[in-house]
């Protein structure tokens, strides 16, 4: 099984600030890489996948990048709808594991 | 647009049974694939199963395999998730997810909670 890691749970950020989150898994994905967005009580958005092509109506300020076994989410000026859970996923293997997730808060 | 509901969940006694299903709208049903994703209280989120646009393929978390068996039927575009034998471990809130290409999730339900308590 790929294990993917978040190597951050939280990450305090203030509004305007960029926020650079990463992922890690432990053997190559290429890149078969998504990156989820959650907030309290609703369920996971799709942001980006492809490791780097947003999904249908996200913002510009939401990019991705990596391959292979590093990878990189990005919110370039953080908005505040932006707090939330992120998670990375993996679907280069079955199972389809996700990381654990990393909480963007308010600094 | 895309909609996915899953139906209600509920209480469960540890080794019951319950089924779920996820009626889909607003895309040609027939051509997707669909996944199950699980979320303990405060936890992370667990794929749990994936079946094929034609149900001729279905894929299993080892934590379920055996116990869990999905099905669909393309004429009520639904999916369904049989879940036998539960134990608290699977207690969660369950999300169907429309299988993006090639295996992402690009649309979520709400989500059901399922408790297995006695």
């Amino acid at each position: 099984e790929i294990v993917m890691t978040q190597s951050l749970a939280t990450l305090s950020v203030s509004p305007g600030d960029r926020a650079t989150l990463s992922c890690r898994a432990t053997q190559s994905v290429s890149n078969s890489l998504a990156w989820y967005q959650q907030k309290p009580g609703q369920a996971p958005r799709l942001l980006i996948y492809g490791a780097s092509t947003r999904a249908t109506g996200i913002p510009d300020r939401f990019s991705g990048s990596g391959s292979g076994t590093e990878f990189t989410l990005t919110i370039s000026s953080l908005q505040s709808e932006d707090f939330a859970v992120y998670y990375c996923q993996q679907y280069d293997d079955w199972p389809l594991t996700f990381g654990q997730g990393t909480k963007v808060e308010i600094k | 647009q895309v909609q996915l509901v899953e139906s209600e969940g509920g209480v469960v006694q540890p080794g019951g049974s319950l089924t779920l299903s996820c009626v889909a709208s607003g895309f040609s049903f027939g051509s997707y694939g669909m996944h199950w994703v699980r979320q303990a209280p405060g936890k992370g989120l667990e794929w749990v199963a994936a079946i094929w646009s034609d149900g001729g393929s279905k894929y299993y978390a080892d934590a379920v395999k055996g116990r869990f068996s999905l099905s669909r039927d393309n004429s009520k575009n639904t999916v369904y998730l049989q879940m036998d034998s539960l134990g608290a471990e699977d207690t969660a809130v369950y999300y169907c997810a429309r299988r993006g290409n090639p295996s992402f999730f690009d649309y979520w339900g709400q989500g059901t909670l399922v408790t297995v308590s006695s």
